[in-house]
């Protein structure tokens, strides 16, 4: 069973910071893997999406890697701002299926 | 575009009681897709579907219940609401090719007290 775990579960950095969030699965047939962002009380927002061919996306100052030998992607943000304080999700859609698993995501801060 | 849109916002409900959480997309996508956020989790997924008439359960369907009439529209239907459905529910959508990426409504708020 797919399971998808994200650490840490809360960061808190000062701004100009470039931080890197992490997400493990369990199982490595994954169709496509796509990190979010959401604000508090609001829908989610996609900001990257990696197809299992792939190695990583970039949009901006975000860059997403996959890994999928090691179960493993990374999100790195680059120069944070405090208006990229949000929680951060990863979700995995395992290959041959439409059902996706989200991890609990990461709640990041960034301080000026 | 209006993207993927879900009414009503909020909605109090009582024990027993049902009700239909409404989702419509204008992008003309194949897939559809209900999840469900408890407090500082991750999504659940209740219920999907692929095509019109065409649905399929996910992680945690029991006690709801979906149709897909039209490519537009996905309602889901809450049967006898409890409290443990007590939830926000989010609505997404995808094309069935590049890539699948899930486009998100803005969520309803639902207690059931």
């Amino acid at each position: 069973k797919q399971e998808v775990t994200q650490i840490p579960a809360a960061l808190s950095v000062p701004e100009g910071e470039n931080l890197v969030l992490n997400c493990s699965f369990t199982d490595s047939a994954i169709y496509n893997l796509q990190w979010f962002r959401q604000d508090p009380g609001k829908g989610l927002t996609s900001l990257l999406l990696i197809q299992s061919s792939q190695r990583e996306q970039t949009s901006g100052r975000l860059n997403a890697s996959l890994d999928k030998s090691s179960g493993r992607s990374t999100l790195y943000i680059a120069a944070s701002q405090p208006g990229d304080s949000a929680t951060y999700l990863c979700a995995v859609v395992n290959t041959g299926g439409f059902k996706t698993i989200f991890g609990a995501g990461t709640r990041l801060f960034v301080k000026a | 575009n209006a993207g993927v849109t879900q009414t009503p916002k909020f909605r109090i409900l009582k024990i027993g009681q049902s009700m239909t959480l409404q989702c419509a997309q204008d992008m003309n996508h194949n897939y559809m897709y209900w999840y469900r956020q408890d407090p500082g989790m991750g999504l659940k997924l209740i219920y999907y579907s692929v095509g019109a008439g065409i649905t399929d359960k996910g992680e945690v369907p029991n006690g709801y219940n979906v149709s897909r009439s039209t490519t537009e529209d996905f309602p889901l239907r809450l049967e006898l609401a409890a409290p443990s459905q007590t939830s926000v529910y989010f609505c997404a959508s995808s094309y069935f090719s590049e890539g699948r990426e899930q486009y998100f409504g803005p969520g309803t708020r639902l207690t059931v007290t």
